[in-house]
């Protein structure tokens, strides 16, 4: 079993659509969990970065964490065309340093 | 401020063959993480340095392959001999300190046919 599970998509939605993205996790060990968004030939950047359950909320971004279900999610509200990337969900240990599991990605499109 | 740089972006080696790539960090960044994406599956970790010493790497698949930071600057990762398998994105990040935000390069494409 992965220890970070997403749905790989591709996922279309048109602009200004509010978009939710999910992943779940099998590691009850995970504290930091984080989202990358990638672009075609470019490395992941990071977009939003949790510490355990709750919401963080970013401009249009907004990550949530459930813990007690082991659940990862990302919301984009009013989508536009230059969102359209793969957006990565992962997870690191407390402590130590970041070595990241990552999800597999979602492809998302946003059709102006 | 530059990136990280990696090169080359993308080779083409025969298996058996040697490659070396090559990653250079954000400056003044002790951090260095080497990533894998093989295709079809997700990024994966395979090393991690503090300066010039391996901090971890139990992440690296054998021993076909060989990282280095000499100086704590740069880092190369060699692979030989290449086999089929080995194809696929890999990945460099540097952070500032170890509980920083990675900074990812835009990767080199290894092909070994």
């Amino acid at each position: 079993q992965k220890e970070v599970e997403q749905d790989p998509g591709p996922l279309s939605v048109p602009e200004g659509a509010i978009v939710s993205l999910n992943c779940t996790y099998s590691n009850s060990a995970f504290q930091y969990f984080m989202w990358y968004r990638q672009y075609s030939r470019k490395g992941p950047e990071l977009l939003m970065y949790t510490y355990s359950s709750g919401n963080k909320e970013d401009g249009r971004f907004t990550a949530q964490v459930d813990k007690s279900s082991k659940y990862i999610s990302l919301f984009i509200r009013d989508s536009q065309p230059s969102d359209s990337a793969t957006y990565l969900c992962a997870s690191h240990y407390s402590g130590g340093y970041q070595k990241v599991t990552f999800g597999t990605g979602t492809k998302l499109q946003v059709i102006p | 401020e530059a990136g990280v740089t990696q090169f080359p972006s993308h080779s083409v080696i025969e298996k058996g063959q040697t490659v070396t790539l090559r990653c250079d960090p954000i400056s003044g960044h002790d951090n260095l993480y080497w990533y894998r994406r093989v295709m079809g599956k997700e990024i994966k970790f395979l090393l991690h340095f503090v300066k010039e010493s391996k901090q971890d790497e139990s992440g690296m698949p054998n021993n076909r392959f060989l990282a280095e930071r000499t100086g704590g600057t740069y880092s190369t990762l060699k692979v030989q001999p290449a086999e089929l398998e080995d194809s696929g994105v890999y990945f460099c990040a540097s952070s500032l300190g170890s509980f920083d935000e990675q900074y990812f390069g835009p990767g080199t494409r290894l092909t070994v046919t």
